[in-house]
């Protein structure tokens, strides 16, 4: 049971352009949401987070937006740069445990 | 300031044999996280501890046993491997909320 669904196994956008990843998740306890990005042989990093309390967090080019009432996040990246190439995860917390999604490869063309 | 660390980075073992995989948490962490992350899905969480007990568990079988420590450091051992554990497995340690991540060992059973 995926509790944490990233329906776009890739992205491409071009350099300077903005990329859109996006998550949604299915239990409305989750109270804690957070982005991950992994390169290759190298474990997840931590990238950006959001509290259930608000709606957006911005980190310089980075921003993560949370709609409760779709129980859907998303996180933008402007402009994109090509060494944000990488994995990017989403995850969601209740609690101790974290529920990691599977996933969103993205692509910046230079 | 050393983050988490863990060893060995590769592992190669046969089917029916017993692994343990270690790790050292970021320091000023007090609580460590276990994780499988098969080829193509996220990490999927097995079980944390905090002060030296297991607190919370994910569907994992009872094959997947762990330890840590006073110095907060942490093992997790896998009996009678199958082929299906073969994947990375991740130690994530944490202070309040974020999760911050080793680069894993990377199981495979042959």
């Amino acid at each position: 049971d995926q509790q944490v669904k990233q329906n776009s196994p890739s992205l491409s956008v071009q350099e300077g352009r903005i990329s859109i990843l996006n998550c949604d998740y299915t239990n409305s306890m989750f109270d804690y949401f957070l982005w991950y990005k992994k390169y290759p042989a190298e474990g997840p990093t931590f990238l950006i987070s959001i509290s259930s309390i608000k709606d957006k967090n911005e980190d310089g080019r980075f921003t993560v937006f949370l709609n409760k009432s779709a129980k859907h996040l998303s996180l933008h990246i402007v402009p994109s740069q090509p060494g944000d190439s990488a994995v990017y995860f989403c995850a969601a917390s209740g609690g101790n445990q974290f529920y990691f999604g599977t996933g969103t490869s993205l692509t910046v063309i230079p | 300031d050393a983050g988490v660390t863990q060893s060995p980075t590769h592992l190669i073992k046969t089917r029916g044999q017993q692994v343990t995989l270690r790790c050292s948490p970021k320091s000023g962490h007090d609580t460590v996280s276990w994780y499988q992350q098969a080829l193509g899905q996220g990490p999927q969480f097995i079980f944390q501890y905090y002060e030296e007990e297991e607190r919370q568990r994910g569907n994992f079988p009872d094959r997947f046993s762990g330890h840590q420590f006073p110095n907060y450091s942490s093992e997790l051992n896998v009996n009678a491997l199958l082929l299906g554990d073969s994947a990375l497995y991740l130690c994530a340690s944490s202070l309040r909320e974020k999760l911050f991540f080793g680069s894993g060992t990377q199981l495979s059973v042959l």
